[in-house]
């Protein structure tokens, strides 16, 4: 039972215009949501996160945006880079001190086009 | 120089050995956690440990065994038992303690082939 889903295994996005990356949840107790990016054979990064109390956090670049209702949240980058080409992951939680396990996606990879 | 070890990089066993991955954190966390990864999968959860001395299993715990005697070790055995261990591993240490809720961070990965 897949709790978080990326329907969108990759993505071709121009340099300079926005990347966006989607991700749906089915699991109605998850209150935190975390942004991964991860190159070929390296640990996956940390990139941005939101609580359930928000429905946008923004850093720099990168804007996270969350729909409680559709139980669905969206990555924005812009404007998109070559560097940014690699697998994002979206990630998962439950509320409470000792919760701290994630359920991953299965990963979107988005390629740049220069 | 604070951060998550884990060796060997790429790690190669005969069909029916067992092999131990090693990860190690000079980070201060109390959470640790085991994913493995495969090709168009996403991050599936092995063992996570929240304390030294305590671990539970994950969605995919079966063939694989943890211990947890250090706070700074989390050392993930892959048995004999495993059917498709051929993977890249991937340890990661949860970063409550600096005040990012539910923030996990990962290590560089292990990518095991079984031939």
């Amino acid at each position: 039972d897949q709790q978080v889903k990326q329907n969108s295994p990759s993505l071709s996005v121009q340099e300079g215009r926005i990347s966006i990356l989607n991700c749906d949840y089915t699991n109605s107790m998850f209150d935190y949501f975390l942004w991964y990016k991860k190159y070929p054979a390296e640990g996956p990064t940390f990139l941005i996160s939101i609580s359930s109390i928000k429905d946008k956090n923004e850093d720099g670049r990168f804007t996270v945006f969350l729909n409680k209702s559709a139980k669905h949240l969206s990555l924005h980058i812009v404007p998109s880079q070559p560097g940014d080409s690699a697998v994002y992951f979206c990630a998962a939680s439950e509320a409470g001190f000792g919760n701290e396990k994630l359920t991953f996606g299965t990963g979107t990879r988005l390629t740049i086009i220069p | 120089d604070g951060g998550i070890t884990q060796s060997p990089k790429y790690l190669f066993r005969k069909e029916g050995q067992n092999v131990t991955l090693s990860c190690e954190q000079n980070l201060n966390h109390d959470a640790m956690y085991w994913y493995r990864q495969d090709p168009g999968q996403g991050l599936r959860l092995i063992y996570y440990s929240q304390i030294v001395n305590d671990f539970q299993k994950g969605d995919i715990a079966e063939g694989y065994s943890v211990s947890r005697e250090k706070k700074e070790s989390f050392p993930l055995t892959v048995t004999s038992a495993q059917k498709n261990p051929t993977a890249f591993y991937l340890c990661a240490t949860n970063g409550r303690t600096s005040g990012i809720y539910n923030e996990q961070f990962f290590g560089p990965g292990t990518r095991l082939t079984v031939l």
